[in-house]
């Protein structure tokens, strides 16, 4: 596609549940970024890939967050065990290359934990 | 750390008239500024960076490294720049977006 896709757009989950979300990025960027927005706010760093190579997560709220690249390009943003905290705009981004370059953003997963 | 920090959470202006929406930044390095727009039901999309010193729908910022400032200006307002305006600022390796909380513009016809 022409840009970068997430799926799914909207997801409601049962507290307790585990969800994936996905991203496919455009083809060939090299960069991949994870955004958590709340309400309200702006979007918030949760990970960044380069390639297949998970170079930093210190945005992972926690150890129940865990996101992966394993071919350099698809991404899946999994949570286990969601709570309602969790309840947030995921947003997916990528960049052609690695440096200060323009993010092309998806158009989010909206989650709600009920 | 870095941060950035936008202090107008809502701003509302006539067409016609000039806006400015505020963006200030914390980073120990040189950073790269942007602003990025989200119009009613699309994604975010980059609007201008700082590197390129263009005029996007005639909008300027310019990046005032003593005031650790990045505003975004237009000396006119149109109806269809109503929108969330986001500043953000990346690092030289780019590992990294840091964003605003955003500022919600509307323009009053």
């Amino acid at each position: 596609g022409a840009g970068v896709s997430q799926s799914p757009r909207y997801k409601v989950a049962k507290r307790g549940q585990d969800v994936a979300l996905r991203c496919d990025p455009i083809s060939g960027h090299v960069s991949l970024f994870w955004y958590q927005q709340a309400l309200g706010q702006g979007p918030e760093f949760l990970t960044y890939f380069q390639n297949e190579a998970q170079l930093d997560k210190s945005g992972l709220p926690s150890d129940r967050f865990f996101a992966e690249r394993p071919e350099g390009s698809v991404s899946t943003l999994k949570i286990q065990r969601t709570q309602q905290e969790d309840s947030a705009v995921y947003l997916c981004a990528s960049t052609l290359q690695t440096g200060n370059t323009e993010a092309f953003f998806g158009q989010g997963t909206r989650l709600t934990v009920v | 750390a870095q941060r950035v920090t936008q202090p107008e959470k809502l701003l509302s202006v006539f067409k016609g008239a000039p806006v400015e929406l505020k963006c200030n930044y914390s980073y120990s390095g040189s950073p790269e500024l942007f602003w990025y727009v989200q119009y009613s039901r699309q994604r975010l999309q980059l609007l201008l960076r700082h590197i390129s010193r263009e005029s996007i729908k005639g909008f300027t910022a310019d990046l005032n490294k003593g005031e650790t400032s990045f505003h975004l200006k237009k000396p006119f307002a149109q109806e269809e720049d109503s929108a969330m305006y986001y500043c953000a600022l990346s690092g030289l390796t780019g590992n990294q977006f840091y964003f605003g909380t955003g500022t919600s513009l509307t323009v009053i016809p």
